[in-house]
């Protein structure tokens, strides 16, 4: 397995246009994260899924926002009309079930998005 | 509400010298606190765990420790190299909480 891989790395954008970054996470992880990053900060929660399911959204997801993890397996985060404070690295962690063991998170290389 | 704080200016040191790193929390009843690394550009990697029950945790030339009392955790690096310079981060967490929070993070610079 190769670790976490979003894709893709890069997107730029005009404001007013959609996008949608694909997450895919270590195989055998049922934990799915998502978070947006920007200069100086640390990254900030955006939602979280469980197998397919997703348990929590931050207020930061705005209704421009949709995740979904279809089958549990690879997710996608999609934004609408773009607006350029949405401008940040979006960062995909996947991690085993914390209930029967904690571990690590393990983190993508993120996403570049700039909003011109 | 629930806030984490890491030192907000950056580090600077000096080769094989010990750095350390502060993180202090408030309205968190945490029964693990993670520590992690990132390089510019890149996603955050995992480094220690350590739990509410330890005081101290060590790895290679890493310490971390962690007082519930304080609300704080300390993380050293100790003969600190160039190659140590980046953002460490810090993610207290309460149990069974799903949700991984960071702190800011405090960029270490290492001059050689």
């Amino acid at each position: 397995d190769t670790g976490v891989s979003q894709n893709p790395r890069h997107k730029i954008t005009k404001r007013g246009q959609n996008v949608t970054f694909r997450c895919d996470p270590i195989s055998e992880h049922n934990r799915l994260y998502w978070y947006r990053q920007t200069l100086g900060q640390g990254p900030e929660f955006l939602t979280y899924f469980q197998n397919e399911a997703q348990l929590e959204k931050s207020r930061l997801l705005s209704d421009r926002f949709s995740a979904e993890r279809p089958k549990g397996s690879f997710s996608t985060l999609e934004i609408q009309r773009t607006e350029q404070g949405d401008s940040a690295m979006y960062l995909c962690a996947s991690s085993p079930d914390w209930r029967e063991a904690f571990t690590e998170a393990f983190f993508g290389q993120g996403t570049r998005l700039t909003v011109v | 509400s629930q806030k984490i704080e890491q030192n907000s200016e950056a580090l600077n040191i000096q080769e094989g010298k010990t750095a350390t790193l502060t993180c202090n929390y408030t309205n968190y009843s945490p029964a693990y606190l993670q520590w992690y690394r990132q390089d510019p550009g890149r996603g955050p990697v995992f480094l220690l765990l350590i739990r509410e029950n330890e005081k101290e945790k060590r790895k290679e030339r890493l310490k971390v420790t962690f007082d519930t009392t304080l609300k704080q955790s300390l993380f050293h690096i100790t003969a600190s190299q160039p190659a140590d310079s980046a953002t460490y981060l810090c993610a207290p967490m309460n149990s069974g909480y799903s949700t991984l929070t960071f702190g800011k993070g405090t960029m270490l610079l290492v001059s050689p």
